[in-house]
């Protein structure tokens, strides 16, 4: 079965200070893809990033950058210089990559909640 | 933009009505997609996958005569909560899978604006 775990319910910065929301999975299948959302307060999930399990670079995307480390089954998310608008309900989730049948589904961390004040 | 559209965003009804939502792919086919629930300050809850064509398939615990989710073409998914009760209140988001096929079965899954739905 597969689990991701967000350990952080919570977080609060202070606007410019960096963030990493963590996020540790398990799973038994030998590929597989891991992604990260954001949430905010309006409700619609935003696609953050998809990362296969083969491809183990970490990634830069403007503030924000991933790290994915297969030797401790984590895939960390950083925010550089944080801002208000940041502030949001952050989800990881895992899909296999080859499944049995019909589409692959996605499983949920339980989210980290990062607020970031002024 | 949007890829996933969701109608309505907010929706208000007396207890033993029924309630529709509907999923919409934006300039793309989507032969699957999925209806998520999501309470205050919890994760995602997978409901049921829709599929064109044929049934849709409920995770454990759903109750599909509650739940009913018709895919009526290859960019619509509807969700109709029926005999709603007010413990049937929640926030409900559908996705769908979008690649550079439109078809691939480990597509990323893009999801809807959501549906808050309040029974009173």
């Amino acid at each position: 079965a597969q689990k991701v775990t967000q350990a952080q319910t919570e977080i609060s910065v202070v606007e410019k200070e960096d963030v990493t929301l963590d996020c540790v999975y398990e799973t038994r299948d030998t590929t597989y893809y891991l992604f990260w959302y954001k949430q905010p307060p309006s409700g619609e999930l935003v696609f953050l990033i998809r990362r296969n399990s083969f491809d183990e670079q970490n990634e830069i995307s403007g503030r924000y950058s991933w790290n994915f480390q297969k030797s401790t089954s984590s895939f960390n998310f950083t925010i550089t210089a944080s801002q208000v608008v940041d502030s949001a309900v952050y989800f990881c989730a895992l899909s296999e990559a080859w499944p049995n049948s019909g589409y692959s589904t996605l499983t949920f961390g339980k989210g980290t909640m990062l607020l970031v004040s002024p | 933009g949007a890829v996933v559209s969701q109608h309505p965003s907010r929706v208000i009804c007396k207890s033993g009505t029924s309630v529709k939502i509907e999923c919409r792919s934006l300039d793309f086919q989507a032969t699957t997609m999925f209806w998520y629930r999501q309470f205050p300050k919890k994760s995602l809850m997978l409901m049921a996958t829709s599929n064109e064509g044929s049934k849709a398939t409920y995770e454990q615990g759903v109750e599909k005569d509650k739940f009913l989710i018709n895919h009526a073409s290859l960019t619509l998914s509807t969700l109709t909560v029926t005999s709603a009760h007010p413990e049937d209140s929640s926030f409900y988001i559908c996705s769908a899978p979008k690649g550079a096929s439109g078809r691939g079965r480990t597509d990323t899954q893009y999801f809807g604006p959501g549906t808050r739905l309040t029974v009173l």
